[in-house]
C-alpha cells in the first residue's frame, strides 16, 4: 500500500523568509499525482499545489513551489516570502492515476513569526 | 458555484446515540469521498461513493458505520451507537468524474463536520 511520510511535525519561519516542508512517499506505480493541501484554523482543506508524476518540471504557484524528485520519491514544498496567512497545517497527499482516493501524510504545523 | 457543503458543522452526541453527517457535492460532481481526521492527525480515507453505489469502503470500520449517496439528495455518513473514540472531524470531498488521464486528480473538500461524543 502507498504511504506518505512527513517527518517534520512542526516548522517555524520568520515572516518574509523561505521555508521548505518535506514529504516522502512509497509507491510502485509510475503514474500518479502529488498534492500539498493547507488546513488553516478554520479546518477547511485548501489545495496549494499539485504535481503530475509524468511531468519533469516542478510545479509553481506564485510563492509556492515544489521540488519533485521522482527517483528519490520526494516531494518538498517551498514557501517563499512567508506571510502570516501561511500559518496552517500542511498535508502532503498521494494519489494513483487510476485510483480514486488520496493518501495523506501526518501533516506539518507551520508557524510564521512576525 | 457553491463548493462542497457539509452539515452540521458541529454535532454533539452522547454515547450510544446516532450521528448523521450530510454532504452535498459541488454542482456537476458525481463522486463523493468521506475522510476522518482525528486530533493532530492526517486525514484517513473511509469510503468512496458514486450515485447509488459504494465503490470503495476499505477504510470504513466494519461495524456501526455506513454511508450512502442516493440518487436524489446529499450523501449521508451514519454512525450508530457512537463511542468517545468516534470524536473527530469528518470531511467530505467530491470530484467531477472518474479520475483518468487528463484530469487534475484533485479532490474538492468541504469544511468538515466535527463530531463530539460525550
Amino acid at each position: 500500500a502507498q504511504t506518505v511520510t512527513q517527518s517534520q511535525p512542526e516548522m517555524s519561519v520568520q515572516e518574509a523568509e523561505t521555508v521548505t516542508l518535506s514529504c516522502t512517499y512509497d509507491t510502485s506505480e509510475s503514474d500518479y499525482y502529488l498534492f500539498w493541501y493547507k488546513q488553516p484554523p478554520s479546518r477547511q482543506m485548501i489545495l496549494v499545489i499539485r504535481q503530475e508524476a509524468y511531468k519533469q518540471q516542478n510545479a509553481t504557484e506564485n510563492r509556492f513551489s515544489v521540488n519533485f524528485q521522482k527517483a528519490a520519491k520526494s516531494f518538498s514544498l517551498k514557501i517563499s516570502d512567508s506571510q502570516l496567512g501561511d500559518a496552517a497545517m500542511y498535508f502532503c497527499a498521494y494519489r494513483d492515476q487510476g485510483a480514486q482516493k488520496l493518501v495523506f501524510g501526518q501533516g506539518t504545523r507551520l508557524t510564521i513569526n512576525p | 458555484n457553491a463548493g462542497v457543503m457539509q452539515n452540521p458543522r458541529h454535532l454533539v452526541r452522547r454515547r450510544g446515540q446516532e450521528a448523521r453527517l450530510r454532504c452535498s457535492p459541488m454542482k456537476g460532481h458525481s463522486h463523493v469521498y468521506w475522510y476522518r481526521q482525528l486530533p493532530e492527525e492526517g486525514l484517513k480515507f473511509m469510503v468512496y461513493l458514486q450515485k447509488e453505489n459504494i465503490i470503495d469502503e476499505s477504510g470504513m470500520p466494519k461495524e456501526r458505520f455506513s454511508a450512502e449517496f442516493p440518487k436524489e439528495g446529499p450523501s449521508i455518513l451514519r454512525i450508530q451507537q457512537v463511542v468517545r473514540g468516534d470524536s473527530a472531524a469528518y470531511f467530505c470531498a467530491s470530484s467531477p468524474r472518474l479520475i483518468a488521464g487528463g484530469s487534475t486528480g484533485e479532490l474538492f473538500f468541504g469544511e468538515g463536520s466535527r463530531l463530539t461524543v460525550l
